[in-house]
C-alpha cells in the first residue's frame, strides 16, 4: 500500500520568514496530493492540493510543488504569521482495486511554530 | 449547506455497549469516508463509500460496522470496543465520484471507551 513520509516533525521559524515541509510517497499510482492544516482540537482543513499532471500550484502565501519522478512534494509558506502555527499534514491518494473513490494516506505531520 | 456535520461531539461508552456515530452532508457528494485519529497522530483511513457502496475497508476490526443508508448520511456502528479504540473519529465527504478530488472533514466525534 501507499506510504507517505513527512519531514520535519517540528519546524520553528521567525515570523515573516518562510517555512518548507517535505513529503515523499511510495505508490506511483497516487495522483492527488493535498495538504491539511489542523489546529488544536479542530478538524483538518484543506489548504492546498495538487494533482499529478501539475508541477506547481500557488495560492497567495502558500505553494505546493510536485516532482513525480522523484515522488516528492513540498509545501512552501512565505511571510509566515502567528496564525500559521498549527500541525500540517501531507497526504497521497489511495486507489481501491475494485474501483470507487480514492482514500488518503497521511504523513505523520509537522508541528509548525511561528516565533514572534 | 457547505459543511460536513457529525453527532455526537463526544461519546463515552463501556466495552459492552453498542453505540452509533452519525455523519451528514448536503453538498451532493457521492463519496464518504471514516477516518480514525489518535492524539498527536495523523488521520488513518477506515472505510470509503462510493455511491452508497463500500469500496475500501482498511482491515478494520468487525467491532466497527459502517453503514451508508443514503447519499447524505453515513453511520459507524460500534460494538464491544476496546479502550485502545478511544480516538477522534472523523467523517469526510468528497465530490470525487463527480470529478472533484477534495475531501472535506467534519468536526469529529471524540470517543472514550472505558
Amino acid at each position: 500500500g501507499e506510504n507517505v513520509e513527512q519531514h520535519p516533525s517540528t519546524l520553528s521559524v521567525q515570523e515573516g520568514d518562510s517555512a518548507v515541509i517535505k513529503c515523499t510517497y511510495s505508490d506511483s499510482a497516487s495522483n492527488y496530493f493535498p495538504w491539511y492544516k489542523q489546529e488544536l482540537g479542530k478538524r483538518p482543513q484543506l489548504i492546498i492540493d495538487i494533482r499529478s499532471n501539475v508541477g506547481e500550484k500557488k495560492d497567495q502565501r502558500i505553494a505546493v510543488t510536485l516532482n513525480k519522478t522523484a515522488k516528492h512534494f513540498s509545501l512552501h509558506i512565505t511571510e509566515t504569521q502567528p496564525e500559521d502555527s498549527a500541525v500540517y499534514f501531507c497526504a497521497a491518494s489511495i486507489h481501491p482495486r475494485g474501483g470507487g473513490a480514492d482514500g488518503l494516506t497521511f504523513g505523520k505531520g509537522t508541528h509548525l511554530i511561528i516565533q514572534p | 449547506d457547505t459543511e460536513v456535520t457529525q453527532t455526537p461531539k463526544h461519546l463515552v461508552m463501556g466495552m459492552t455497549n453498542k453505540k452509533s456515530l452519525k455523519c451528514e452532508q448536503h453538498m451532493g457528494h457521492r463519496a464518504m469516508y471514516w477516518y480514525k485519529q489518535k492524539a498527536k497522530k495523523p488521520p488513518e483511513l477506515m472505510f470509503v463509500y462510493s455511491y452508497e457502496k463500500l469500496s475500501i475497508n482498511e482491515s478494520v476490526p468487525s467491532r466497527f460496522s459502517p453503514e451508508c443508508p443514503n447519499s447524505s448520511l453515513l453511520n459507524l456502528h460500534l460494538h464491544a470496543l476496546q479502550p485502545e479504540d478511544s480516538a477522534l473519529y472523523l467523517c469526510a465527504s468528497s465530490p470525487r465520484e463527480t470529478g472533484g478530488y477534495e475531501q472535506y472533514f467534519g468536526p469529529g466525534t471524540r470517543l472514550t471507551v472505558t
